[in-house]
């Protein structure tokens, strides 16, 4: 079984701050991989970032980068120079054997304050 | 294109009324899912499509009914909801479902309210 916590209900940044949302998750499968996706009022859900649990190197996409903790099961989302496009719900999901095993976090609604 | 569209985009019926929501893409997914979203709440999958054949069912009630006409659209009919159905409906692609890695693409959804 798969649990995917996201401990922050809501998070608020400054614009061109940077802000960090955790995610911890709990897996017993060896090969997996860990996804924020974000959802914008829009409602279109959009992925932000994925890691490949089997590699060491943190993901980094333009202004998001991730902070994966194996061993600690920790995948936190770091977002640089924030937008007021960023402000969305992110969710973090754990993928594992195909999508039929996904997991969502309960998700963090990010505020960004002009 | 790299776009899932879902129709209507917003929908109301009664209990008793039968109507369907539309998804397409037409970006060679051979893997297609339907998700339900309540208000605050995560993604929780229902239905999953590959190559056309349904592969996974989360115990989801009949009168849920998916259908896969052809490899670019998926349909979900609806039949007899309940009030605790209201939930905004999420329909995804993926290129494959047999990869871990693959990256979902979302259509915007359908909000769907039973009266």
């Amino acid at each position: 079984a798969q649990t995917v916590t996201q401990s922050q209900p809501e998070m608020s940044v400054q614009e061109a701050e940077t802000v960090t949302l955790s995610c911890t998750y709990d897996t017993s499968e060896s090969d997996y991989y860990l996804f924020w996706y974000k959802q914008p009022p829009s409602r279109q859900m959009i992925l932000v970032i994925r890691q490949e649990a089997y590699k060491q190197q943190n993901a980094t996409e333009n202004r998001f980068s991730v902070n994966f903790q194996k061993a600690a099961k920790s995948f936190s989302l770091k977002i640089s120079d924030s937008q007021l496009g960023d402000a969305a719900m992110y969710f973090c999901a754990s993928v594992s054997g195909g999508y039929q095993k996904v997991t969502f976090g309960t998700g963090t609604k990010l505020q960004v304050i002009p | 294109d790299t776009e899932v569209t879902q129709t209507p985009k917003h929908l109301v019926m009664g209990m008793t009324n039968k109507k369907s929501l539309k998804c397409e893409q037409h970006m060679g997914h051979r893997a297609m899912y339907w998700y339900k979203q309540k208000a605050k709440k995560p993604p929780e999958l229902m239905f999953v499509y590959s190559y056309e054949k349904l592969s996974i069912n989360e115990s989801v009630p009949s009168r849920f009914s998916p259908e896969c006409p052809n490899s670019s659209l998926l349909n979900l009919h609806l039949h007899a909801l309940q009030p605790e159905d209201s939930a905004l409906y999420l329909c995804a692609s993926s290129q494959d479902r047999y990869r871990s890695n693959e990256k979902l693409f979302f259509g915007s959804g359908t909000q769907l309210s039973v009266l």
